[in-house]
C-alpha cells in the first residue's frame, strides 16, 4: 500500500543533541511537509518542499533544518534540542501544492523526547 | 488570516447516536476546507474536504460535513455513533486565493462515543 512512514516513532535525545528524524512516501508526491504538534495543540507547519524547492515559515526557529534528498525522503533536523522541542513530529505529503483539490496525506509520527 | 475554530474541547455521546464535532472558520475569499482524525500515538487520517459543489460533503468510516458559507461553519456529523469513532478530531482550512499550500488547523476536539 501507498503510505507515509516515519522512522523512529519514538526518539529521545539529550538537550543541545543533535537529532534527525526521517519520513519516507511510495506515493511519488511533489510536496513532502513538516508539521510540529504539542501536547494537546494543533500541528503547525515548519517547512515544506515542493520537490527540491525548499520553503521556510516565518516563524519557524533556525534550529530546525530540512533536508529532501531525493523524491521519496525528507528529514527533519533539530540542531540542538532543547526542552521545548519536545513534540510528536509529523510528515505528509501532496501531490501538487497549487491543485485545487489537493490534500495532505500524514504518516504516523515521530514523538521526541528531550532530556 | 485564516484561522479555525473548534468551539468545544471534548464531546461526549453514546453508542448509536447521532454525533456532531463543531467547526467554524475564518478566510479571506473561498475556502478548503478538511476534517482529519487522530488516534493515540498515530498521524492524521484525512476524512473529507469540502472544495465547491454541494454543500453536504460524505467521507470516509460514514462521517460527512456541511459547508454552510452564512454562518462560516464546517460541521462534522455521524448518524450513530461507534465507540472505535472515538479520537481526537481537527478542521482545517486553507485559502484558495493563497496559492499556498499552509493548512490551517483547530485545536482539535476529543471525542468519546460512551458504550
Amino acid at each position: 500500500d501507498a503510505m507515509v512512514i516515519q522512522n523512529p516513532r519514538y526518539q529521545v535525545t539529550q538537550f543541545g543533541k543533535p537529532v534527525t528524524l526521517s519520513c519516507s512516501q511510495t506515493l511519488n508526491h511533489n510536496v513532502m511537509y513538516w508539521y510540529q504538534q504539542k501536547s494537546s495543540q494543533a500541528p503547525k507547519l515548519l517547512f515544506h518542499y515542493y520537490d527540491k524547492d525548499f520553503n521556510n515559515e516565518a516563524d519557524t526557529p533556525d534550529n530546525f533544518q530540512s533536508r529532501r534528498p531525493n523524491t521519496s525522503f525528507c528529514f527533519l533536523d533539530i540542531r540542538s534540542p532543547g526542552l521545548g522541542d519536545a513534540a510528536m513530529y509529523l510528515c505528509a505529503t501532496s501531490r501538487d501544492p497549487g491543485g485545487s483539490t489537493d490534500t495532505q496525506y500524514f504518516g504516523p509520527g515521530t514523538r521526541l523526547t528531550v532530556l | 488570516a485564516q484561522s479555525v475554530a473548534q468551539p468545544e474541547d471534548q464531546v461526549n455521546v453514546a453508542e448509536g447516536n447521532p454525533l456532531t464535532v463543531k467547526c467554524t472558520y475564518s478566510v479571506s475569499g473561498n475556502p478548503y476546507l478538511f476534517w482529519y482524525v487522530q488516534y493515540p500515538n498515530r498521524g492524521l487520517q484525512f476524512l473529507l474536504k469540502y472544495i465547491t459543489g454541494d454543500n453536504l460533503v460524505k467521507g470516509s468510516y460514514g462521517f460527512e460535513a456541511e459547508f454552510n458559507k452564512s454562518q462560516t461553519s464546517f460541521h462534522l456529523k455521524k448518524p450513530s455513533a461507534l465507540v472505535s469513532d472515538s479520537a481526537l478530531y481537527f478542521c482545517a482550512v486553507r485559502a484558495i486565493q493563497t496559492g499556498a499550500n499552509n493548512l490551517f488547523f483547530g485545536t482539535g476536539t476529543r471525542l468519546t462515543v460512551i458504550p
